[in-house]
């Protein structure tokens, strides 16, 4: 059985710029979800996919978006960046959006 | 709305001794709730999770939790700590609504001395 795996591992951008992070979800899994953690919070609840629809989303403004692909893998992307986007972020897998997820290891993003 | 906090930003302990991390939630329904852990640059690991079947849940590592309603807690606890326990801990409840998002607390970093 295979885990999720995100990548890159880490992510140097400057501000204004376009980033796309990818997430392939554990093996049997078709649901998503995306979480941003700032340095020393707790991870923040970005917006989940189901079935490559978007199923329910956080208190993200509308330059982060997502998609999800037939084989469940999905990809959030992030424009116009900015500063506060600096953060790990975290994407978890899921069976028809049960709320027992497990986590990729994450990718770093460090907006300069 | 769902919420947690979490008692304690840092919690240090002796090896070999109980370890206590505090956690209370708030819901309006009957709630799923979880610990999560995440050591230094690694993802977040499941530890256990509670959905009414036993107030007493029992995770991995030596770890459980048990859920009082009438305290509306949830704490983490492990008799005897190991220096591989030292990490951040996050208590976690679900939104139960149809995405099922999770709401972190601010989490727990566990330091263990030798």
């Amino acid at each position: 059985e295979t885990g999720v795996t995100q990548s890159p591992t880490h992510l140097i951008k400057t501000r204004g710029q376009q980033v796309t992070l990818r997430c392939s979800s554990q093996s049997g899994h078709n649901t998503v979800s995306w979480y941003q953690q700032a340095l020393g919070q707790g991870p923040q609840f970005i917006f989940q996919y189901y079935r490559e629809e978007e199923n329910g989303r956080g208190n993200f403004p509308p330059r982060f978006s997502g998609l999800q692909f037939p084989n469940y893998s999905s990809e959030l992307n992030v424009n116009a960046l900015e500063l506060d986007d600096s953060a790990l972020y975290l994407c978890a897998s899921s069976l028809d959006h049960t709320d027992t997820q497990y986590f990729g290891p994450g990718t770093r993003l460090t907006v300069l | 709305a769902q919420s947690v906090t979490q008692l304690d930003s840092h919690v240090s302990v002796s090896e070999g001794t109980p370890v206590l991390l505090r956690c209370n939630y708030s819901s309006s329904y009957s709630p799923s709730l979880f610990w999560y852990v995440q050591h230094p640059n690694k993802g977040l690991q499941l530890l256990l999770k509670y959905t009414s079947a036993a107030t007493l849940v029992k995770g991995i590592n030596g770890f459980e939790a048990e859920f009082k309603k009438s305290e509306t807690s949830f704490h983490l606890t492990k008799p005897s700590a190991h220096m591989s326990d030292a990490a951040e801990y996050f208590c976690v409840v679900s939104d139960q609504t149809g995405a099922n998002n999770l709401f972190f607390g601010t989490g727990t970093r566990l330091t263990v001395i030798p």
